[in-house]
């Protein structure tokens, strides 16, 4: 398997602009996280779904941010508008349970996001 | 709030060397977690903890959970170059379903 796969590794755009991040999990696992990543709070959990219904987005940080899940092989992660404080590098991940012995959630390499 | 303590925040030694992470809860946790990050890429899986007093190794890196299961050790051996990066410790606090992870450690290892 080619691994949890994000689209794209980066992102330049200017305050106000929509930004859309993309996620293709590892096929057959139920979870998905979104993270959000930054030198000042770390890594933060943003939204998980399971079998694609988002079960806790309580991490999400205001109404600019939504993530859907269409389907089992693909979510978004979507800001509008876009704010300068936004910037970080986010993160998806997926995992076949939520916890569970040696199995983890697999991550992908993040989305390098910088709002101007 | 359920949080995870990470100490140091920073590391440097020179290579040969031994050093130790550790990443502390409030909280007994459910199961704890120990994962690699480099920079520019995303986390890499090294072990999980679940028993009290449980103990794990890979190569040179040993991971321990205490008997109360709120605090976890990260032991590296002789370490390398390789082994730079940053060192996360990731946790479910019994009693929720959710993920929380400690600010992380940075590693620096001198050749």
């Amino acid at each position: 398997d080619a691994g949890v796969i994000q689209s794209p590794r980066h992102e330049v755009t200017e305050m106000g602009q929509e930004v859309t991040l993309r996620c293709k999990p590892i096929s057959g696992h139920d979870y998905l996280f979104w993270y959000r990543q930054t030198m000042m709070r770390g890594l933060e959990l943003l939204i998980y779904f399971n079998n694609n219904v988002p079960i806790d987005d309580s991490g999400m940080p205001e109404d600019r941010f939504s993530a859907k899940m269409p389907n089992a092989s693909f979510s978004t992660l979507k800001i509008q508008p876009s704010e300068p404080r936004d910037s970080a590098v986010y993160f998806c991940a997926s995992s076949l349970y939520f916890f569970g012995g040696e199995e983890t959630q697999y991550f992908g390499p993040g989305t390098r996001l910088l709002v101007l | 709030s359920q949080e995870l303590e990470q100490s140091p925040q920073s590391l440097i030694v020179q290579e040969g060397k031994n050093l130790t992470i550790n990443c502390t809860s409030s909280k007994t946790l459910y199961g704890l977690y120990w994962y690699k990050q480099k920079y520019g890429e995303g986390l890499i899986f090294l072990m999980m903890l679940q028993k009290g007093g449980e103990e794990k190794s890979h190569e040179k890196i040993t991971a321990k959970l205490d008997e109360k299961k709120q605090q976890s050790s990260l032991h590296i051996t002789a370490s390398q170059p390789s082994h730079a990066g940053i060192y996360l410790c990731g946790a479910g606090p019994s009693g929720t379903y959710k993920y929380i992870f400690g600010t992380g450690t940075r590693l620096k290892v001198l050749a």
